[in-house]
């Protein structure tokens, strides 16, 4: 079935480190790709999407490209700032004929310091 | 534009107790969700609603039920809680994604249960 195997946390960086966070997915087809975030006693929102092969989803200078041979979605970003830790979650595909049903899991928790 | 609201943001029961939690979205959505966050755990699918008028269990339905009040309201009852049920819940909610595939979920501030 489907799932997504997801670096374990938590990373630790200092301010302008380089960040990457590994996701790599298995599916049937090749759906849609997630990276949601969860700030502080928050709940999650999405950071960015990508909707095929070679797409390169982008926000608040994150980025994760869609890479088909490899089956990854790796998050990453070229100077992190403190505000960005949290927990980062790569959202797996839904199992097959599993609707909408996001399972995700533990997430690669995230600590920024100056 | 609220997006999703969840109440109550915080609440202490005693074993056996019981309580709803309350889920409202003004986004239209047809499908909403109820999870469960635990520390190490990740998040976990409790229960879904595809559109009004239907439910379905998720990953970890037991000692839970829920009702789809209307469009707009997905509510998640305890029956008699238990300490396991020590949590914060969030519900969500998104449009209905057509077959094959799914669309990004719209997350509530959470409601943290603590069940002595």
């Amino acid at each position: 079935g489907n799932s997504v195997t997801q670096m374990e946390g938590p990373v630790t960086l200092s301010e302008e480190a380089f960040l990457t966070i590994n996701c790599t997915y298995t599916a049937t087809g090749y759906p849609s790709l997630f990276w949601y975030v969860q700030y502080p006693g928050e709940g999650l929102q999405l950071l960015l999407k990508a909707t095929k092969a070679d797409d390169k989803g982008s926000n608040k200078g994150f980025e994760a490209t869609y890479r088909k041979e490899t089956t990854s979605f790796h998050l990453e970003k070229g100077s992190v700032q403190v505000s960005d830790s949290a927990v980062y979650f790569c959202a797996p595909p839904p199992k097959a004929g599993g609707y909408n049903k996001l399972i995700f899991g533990a997430g690669t928790r995230l600590a920024v310091h100056p | 534009n609220a997006g999703v609201t969840q109440t109550p943001k915080f609440q202490v029961l005693k074993t056996g107790q019981s309580m709803t939690l309350q889920c409202a979205q003004d986004m239209n959505h047809n499908s909403m969700y109820w999870y469960r966050q635990d520390p190490g755990m990740g998040l976990r699918l409790i229960y879904y609603s595809a559109s009004e008028g239907t439910t379905d269990k998720g990953e970890v339905p037991n000692g839970y039920n829920v009702s789809r009040l209307n469009k707009r309201e997905f509510s998640l009852r305890l029956e008699s809680a238990a300490p396991s049920q020590t949590s914060v819940y969030f519900c969500a909610s998104s449009e209905e994604p057509l077959a094959g595939s799914y669309n990004e979920q719209f997350f509530g501030p959470g409601t943290r249960l603590t069940v002595l």
